[in-house]
């Protein structure tokens, strides 16, 4: 099956600087790559997802990048904003998606 | 609230009791999935439904845990025997799926079980 790896684990930065959360997958059949936002206490919610046709999509100032040769996507969010500070998640795969583990973003202020 | 919602939302249950949770999906989605997620972890695939077929079962989910969607539209979750490792936040998400394309799923707030 497919296994998602996603790093850092934990990533601080300041407010209005950017971050960068990384991923890869094994399965070169997944074509469907969402990440989701999940604050404390709260329910995981998409905040953007790319299919593989597809290599760069943006969203204000989110985007994600997506190399299907490499296997790997990336979340950019850019001018962090304290309420960015959340645990987000990436996730892949063709018939069901595999959740990485989690990055904890904190945006300093 | 036409989101999903789960009941009960906490649960707590001893040791080798069988516990129950019910998910009702977004009406007219037709995808139906359970995870489980623990403290510091992304969400754990469990099952997942399309209408009232149950398509996947982890290969790691023990024979205690069982799920239904009889009509294809709220599902049950079950386990039996529970043990004190099955603490965690069960959580059901839905979605439509269209022709064979994912698309976003829509989570609800969750199921805490604690085993004492």
């Amino acid at each position: 099956g497919e296994n998602v790896e996603q790093h850092p684990s934990t990533l601080s930065v300041q407010e209005g600087d950017s971050a960068v959360i990384k991923c890869t997958y094994s399965d070169s059949a997944s074509n469907y790559f969402p990440w989701y936002k999940q604050e404390l206490g709260k329910r995981p919610q998409l905040i953007i997802d790319i299919r593989s046709n597809v290599g760069e999509k943006k969203d204000q100032r989110i985007a994600v990048t997506l190399n299907k040769t490499a296997k790997h996507f990336s979340l950019h969010i850019t001018e962090t904003q304290p309420e960015d500070s959340a645990v987000y998640f990436c996730a892949g795969g063709y018939q069901k998606v595999t959740f990485g583990i989690g990055t904890k973003l904190q945006v300093i202020p | 609230d036409t989101g999903v919602s789960q009941n009960p939302r906490h649960k707590i249950t001893k040791r080798g009791q069988n516990v129950t949770f019910r998910c009702d999906p977004i009406s007219e989605h037709n995808r139906l999935y359970w995870y489980r997620q623990t403290l510091g972890q992304g969400p754990e695939f469990l099952t997942y439904f399309q209408n009232e077929a149950q398509l996947e079962k982890s290969r790691l989910l023990s024979d205690r845990f069982s799920a239904e969607r009889p009509k294809g539209s709220f599902s049950t979750l079950e386990i039996q025997r529970t043990e004190q490792g099955d603490s965690a936040m069960y959580l059901c998400a839905s979605s439509r799926l269209s022709g064979t394309s994912l698309s976003e799923q829509f989570f609800g707030p969750g199921t805490r079980l604690t085993v004492l």
